[in-house]
């Protein structure tokens, strides 16, 4: 059971640089969620899709574009990387956000930007 | 503005302990309150209740939600070493697809 798998779980860019995190479900969700977790700011929302073919923005949007390639898979772009940006990020997706059912998580991905 | 808030923020208790954490929100239509709990990597489901389930039980864990005074607590009974994580508390408002986390209580179980 795969579940949510992101990639990388680790990467170091350099201020400026451009990077895209990928990820993929297999439970056959339609709603995905990109968030970021810093210390002492729990998790919070950068993009979700609803379903397939929409995207809406979350909380901390900015410096961040998202696609929903398809059902599966869900890909967070960052086009010039700030230190600000330095985080763990979480790949999610739930049955249908809608209704309020439970979420289940990536193993995230760590990275640092210097 | 939707708010979750967790309360406390970290706690360190021996192995054999009762704790309790608490998460009390603010949100326009209520819909759901899950409960995860997050050791190194991706937070793990532990709860989940509604206007339908305002009370769960899993061996050692329980939880309850009081929808009059919007809060929720988890309780953990004789802990153990492997309970000790950050325990986050979500809101889902009704009309939304929106998950809002608290910033968790960072829970320590010592032997």
């Amino acid at each position: 059971n795969a579940g949510v798998t992101q990639t990388p779980k680790f990467q170091v860019l350099k201020t400026g640089q451009s990077m895209t995190l990928q990820c993929a479900q297999d439970m056959n969700h339609n709603s995905m969620y990109w968030y970021r977790q810093d210390p002492g700011m729990g998790l919070r929302l950068i993009y979700y899709s609803a379903s397939e073919g929409t995207t809406d923005k979350g909380e901390v949007p900015n410096g961040y574009n998202v696609s929903r390639l398809n059902k599966r898979e869900f890909s967070l772009r960052l086009e010039s990387a700030a230190p600000s940006q330095t985080s763990v990020y979480f790949c999610a997706s739930s049955e249908d956000g809608s209704s309020g059912n439970t979420i289940y998580f990536g193993e995230g991905s760590w990275l640092t930007v210097v | 503005e939707d708010k979750v808030v967790q309360s406390p923020l970290s706690l360190v208790v021996h192995e054999g302990d009762t704790v309790t954490l608490n998460c009390s929100y603010e949100v326009t239509n209520f819909r759901s309150l899950l409960w995860y709990k997050q050791e190194k990597k991706a937070p793990t489901f532990l709860f989940m209740l509604t206007s339908s389930g305002i009370e769960k039980k899993s061996g050692r864990l329980s939880s309850i939600l009081d929808k009059k005074e919007l809060f929720s607590i988890l309780n953990i009974t004789a802990t153990q070493t492997g309970d000790s994580a950050v325990y986050l508390c979500a809101v889902t408002p009704s009309g939304t697809y929106k998950y809002i986390f608290g910033t968790g209580t960072r829970l320590k179980v010592l032997a």
